[in-house]
């Protein structure tokens, strides 16, 4: 099965700092999925990167695809508390029944002032 | 972007009675929902997905007649923790996607059981 490999596992940045989450596969990525998640709550997508070196931004992240497809950053740029929480990274997975997304472990990021 | 509710937000039930949590597809037509359980700290742990009309495929080492999924309609799935023990206490989410693999799922905001 693919897995899905994310460092580090949590951050923590002051307030106005450039912070960078990487996300790694041991297979090729089709479809590589950034989510952010505040805690107990569901998740909020980000971006989504398909072609091997894509880069989306949005506001102040930006992620990126490497060539190969198989690894995936997330860069903050710039950061505010508004950023914190739990930043996964997902890709489509196939079962039995069609494909469903498969989540990396996790970055716990926390902004101080 | 589309939206997920899911219902409820937190339950606290008995040890051995069953709990129903709705997640339902608000304006679009979800063909496929996901049921993911996550523990504290931990990633989002796929369960089991559900097409409308069709029998959930449950992922390996999910008991299906513990988790009973319901898909009865497109925008409307179920999970049913059936005779909960502690041990089924966690945070469940659902997710639905309104096309095929590659197009972006959207979550609920998740249900917190606490089996007492």
């Amino acid at each position: 099965s693919q897995e899905l490999e994310q460092s580090p596992q949590s951050l923590i940045v002051q307030e106005g700092k450039n912070l960078t989450i990487n996300c790694t596969s041991s297979k090729t990525l089709y479809g590589l999925y950034w989510y952010k998640q505040k805690y107990g709550e569901g998740l909020i997508f980000l971006m989504m990167l398909q072609k091997g070196g894509e880069e989306k931004s949005h506001e102040k992240i930006t992620a990126k695809l490497d060539e190969k497809k198989q690894q995936s950053s997330l860069h903050i740029t710039a950061s505010q508390p508004s950023h914190a929480g739990i930043y996964l990274c997902g890709a489509d997975i196939n079962i039995n029944s069609g494909y469903a997304l498969n989540f990396g472990k996790g970055t716990s990021l926390l902004v101080t002032p | 972007g589309a939206v997920v509710s899911q219902h409820p937000s937190r339950v606290i039930c008995k040890s051995g009675t069953s709990v129903k949590i709705e997640c339902r597809s608000l304006d679009f037509q979800a063909t496929t929902m996901f049921w993911y359980r996550q523990f504290p700290k931990q990633s989002l742990m796929l369960m089991a997905t559900s097409n409308e009309g069709s029998k959930a495929t449950y992922e390996q080492g999910v008991e299906k007649d513990k988790f009973l999924i319901n898909h009865a309609s497109l925008t409307l799935s179920t999970l049913t923790v059936t005779s909960a023990h502690p041990e089924d206490s966690s945070f469940y989410i659902c997710s639905a996607r309104g096309g095929s693999w590659n197009t972006e799922a959207f979550f609920g905001q998740g249900t917190r059981l606490t089996v007492v």
